[in-house]
């Protein structure tokens, strides 16, 4: 069956560390994948998307996630996190022209 | 650009009572989504449309919950009769031409049934 699975439930990091937020998929093909983020009392914003080629993706907010393929893992990634990062993180896919799956999301907590 | 608008922001009624939740997606899209977010059950697709129609309302938990989309610009998700356990928060999202393209949400409505 296809899933989206965020091993990570709830992540503390100081600021100025650098983070990583696990996600692993589980799809026959290629499939589409998506980090969301979510702060408190609002919905969730796109931080990147991966359809193809390039397995680095940048997106908004300083983030980039990797695709990696021989791991079924699709992790975000930020070399420097700032206070206003804690949010909660959702990893989202699809398998072709199916609906989107939601992890069960990271929540992410920074200490000055 | 205006994004998916939701209305009300926050819902407080008593059990029994018919609750409506109001959606306006973002002009163009062709798809929009219904989710529900608990703490128990994470984020939930309650119901998809795509140009007006229902597509897949597998999430959709009961009959006492129905949504219509009866224009491009406009959805609603009624819940009647209401119960305590539907507390939760209710989020629109739309998307492009595809159910697989990134899904933009909006600010969710707050619902709290007594």
């Amino acid at each position: 069956a296809q899933s989206v699975t965020q091993p990570d439930i709830h992540i503390t990091v100081s600021e100025g560390a650098s983070l990583e937020l696990r996600c692993n998929y589980s799809y026959g093909a290629t499939p589409y994948l998506f980090w969301y983020v979510q702060s408190p009392g609002q919905g969730l914003q796109l931080l990147l998307k991966y359809f193809s080629g390039d397995t680095l993706v940048q997106g908004i907010k300083g983030f980039e996630a990797e695709f990696k393929r021989s791991q079924s893992s699709f992790n975000l990634r930020k070399p420097s996190v700032h206070w206003s990062d804690a949010a909660e993180y959702f990893c989202a896919g699809s398998g072709g022209y199916n609906k989107l799956i939601f992890g069960a999301g990271t929540r992410l907590a920074v200490h000055p | 650009d205006a994004g998916v608008i939701q209305s009300p922001r926050h819902e407080v009624t008593e059990m029994g009572q018919e609750v409506t939740l109001r959606c306006k997606p973002i002009s163009g899209h062709d798809y929009l989504f219904w989710y529900r977010q608990t703490m128990m059950r994470g984020l939930e697709l309650l119901i998809y449309f795509n140009n007006n129609v229902p597509i897949d309302d597998s999430g959709m938990p009961e009959d006492r919950f129905s949504a219509k989309m009866p224009n491009a610009s406009f959805s609603t998700l009624k819940i009647q009769p209401s119960e305590p356990r539907d507390s939760a928060v209710y989020f629109c999202a739309s998307s492009l031409v595809a159910v697989n393209q990134p899904q933009h949400f909006g600010d969710g409505t707050r619902l709290s049934i007594l």
